[in-house]
């Protein structure tokens, strides 16, 4: 299958600084990425999804000043996660997906922990 | 906006037994239903989807349902083994989103 490759798995930042993760398909052309962020025992939420070369769509609730997304190539996108805040602790997945396809593949997922 | 309902939360049952778990989307432009088993702190892995132009889909001991009309679908875990024990996620996906449910714990109690 396609490859994902999220980095970076693990990171510790101090509260107010900002963290960027980065979500990169090796195989495929990444025509549409999703960004996750997952709480210990929950589901999966949808933050954003992108679009190459477009301005990412926000789920309802979810700060885009706070969380940058870019997705300037076909393969590469990123989250950025500003000013952040031990609340914005938790684990952070991406998917990508080529157009016209219909399964998204998922990287590897980011545990951010803000102290 | 899109909505998956997961039932149930969680799920015990003996080896050999059959589980299911059941989703409901709301979208009507889902298109495409896929079911992934996570580990902690792992990416989902994908173990079965299905396309909204088919009404079941088996793969061994697990299969897929979907009832377009009524917006729900279905897992179907036959013969449980321990190694089948994990967290189970639908998502109903469209071109533009990809929406998961709110998961089910399984057990398969030895």
């Amino acid at each position: 299958g396609a490859v994902v490759s999220q980095h970076p798995s693990w990171v510790i930042c101090k509260s107010g600084t900002s963290v960027k993760i980065e979500c990169r398909s090796l195989d495929f052309q990444a025509t549409t990425m999703f960004w996750y962020r997952q709480f210990p025992k929950q589901s999966l939420m949808l933050m954003a999804t992108s679009n190459e070369g477009s301005k990412a769509t926000y789920e309802q609730g979810v700060e885009k000043d706070k969380f940058l997304i870019n997705h300037a190539s076909l393969t590469l996108s990123t989250l950025t996660v500003t000013s952040a805040h031990p609340e914005d602790s938790s684990f952070y997945i991406c998917s990508a997906r080529d157009w016209g396809s219909t399964e998204a593949f998922f990287g590897q997922g980011t545990r951010l922990t803000v102290v | 906006g899109e909505n998956v309902e997961q039932h149930p939360s969680t799920l015990s049952v003996q080896e050999g037994d059959s589980a299911v778990i059941k989703c409901t989307y709301s979208d009507s432009a889902s298109n495409y239903f896929p079911w992934y088993k996570q580990e902690l702190g792992k990416r989902p892995q994908l173990i079965i989807d299905i396309r909204s132009n088919v009404g079941e889909k088996k793969d061994q001991r697990i299969a897929v349902t979907l009832n377009k009309t009524a917006k729900h679908f279905s897992l179907h875990i036959t013969e449980t083994q321990p190694e089948d024990s994990a967290v189970y996620f639908c998502a109903a996906t469209t071109p533009y989103k990809y929406i998961f449910g709110t998961g089910t714990r399984l057990k398969v109690l030895a």
